[in-house]
């Protein structure tokens, strides 16, 4: 198993750009979550999903939209891309909500830098 | 609302020695608790977890946690570091009984083991 893949690794924007983020994770899982990561500030939710064909908004979801068209894959869109994005992005998935008892796993992220 | 407070950002320690990393959170009910960790460059796993009964927890690579309820904390000890334990550890707490699974995160705490 891959696990939790996340495409790109890197990318540089230019504000104002758009871009996709890409989760994909071959293990079944039932939810699917984006954090941002910053410094001092540990990660904070963007987005979920509970299921294919749902999405909910998290912590910090303003200027972020995302999609789950197939159980396996999460997208993370950023429609306008500005300077205070500029993060290291992480998706993760879990099996199956067992009243917050579930082990989330992590891709290996990305690092997105907007100009 | 659920809170999760990691007071060290940083923790220097030198090879052999113990280290202990300090979390406390905040919720009106119960929890689930985690400590996850991210080595360089690479995503998060997950360390340990308390969901219930014994409040001393064992997890990987040697470390262990202990759940006290009455100081509301989840420290998280290892009783001899080694070089390869530098990483960022992040402790996290859990929607208890919730739909979503979702994740709080402390700020981080940054493991510099030093030979």
């Amino acid at each position: 198993n891959a696990g939790v893949t996340q495409t790109p690794k890197f990318r540089v924007l230019k504000t104002g750009q758009s871009m996709t983020l890409l989760c994909a994770q071959d293990m079944n899982h039932e939810y699917m979550y984006w954090y941002r990561q910053d410094p001092g500030m540990g990660l904070r939710l963007i987005h979920y999903s509970v299921g294919e064909g749902t999405t909910a908004k998290g912590e910090v979801p303003d200027g972020y939209n995302v999609s789950r068209l197939k159980k396996q894959n999460f997208l993370l869109g950023l429609e306008s891309a500005a300077p205070s994005q500029t993060s290291v992005y992480f998706c993760a998935s879990s099996y199956v909500a067992g009243a917050g008892t579930d082990t989330q796993y992590f891709g290996p992220g990305t690092r997105l830098t907007v100009l | 609302a659920q809170s999760v407070t990691q007071l060290d950002s940083q923790v220097p320690v030198f090879e052999e020695a113990p280290v202990e990393l300090r979390c406390n959170y905040s919720s009106s009910v119960s929890v689930y608790l985690f400590w996850y960790v991210q080595y360089p460059n690479q995503g998060l796993q997950l360390l340990l977890k308390y969901l219930s009964g014994s409040t001393l927890v064992k997890g990987i690579n040697g470390f262990e946690a202990e759940f006290n309820k009455s100081q509301t904390s989840f420290h998280l000890r290892k009783p001899s570091v080694h070089i390869s334990d530098t990483a960022e550890y992040f402790c996290a707490v859990s929607d208890y009984g919730g739909a979503t699974n979702k994740l709080i995160f402390g700020t981080g705490t940054l493991l510099a083991v030093q030979p």
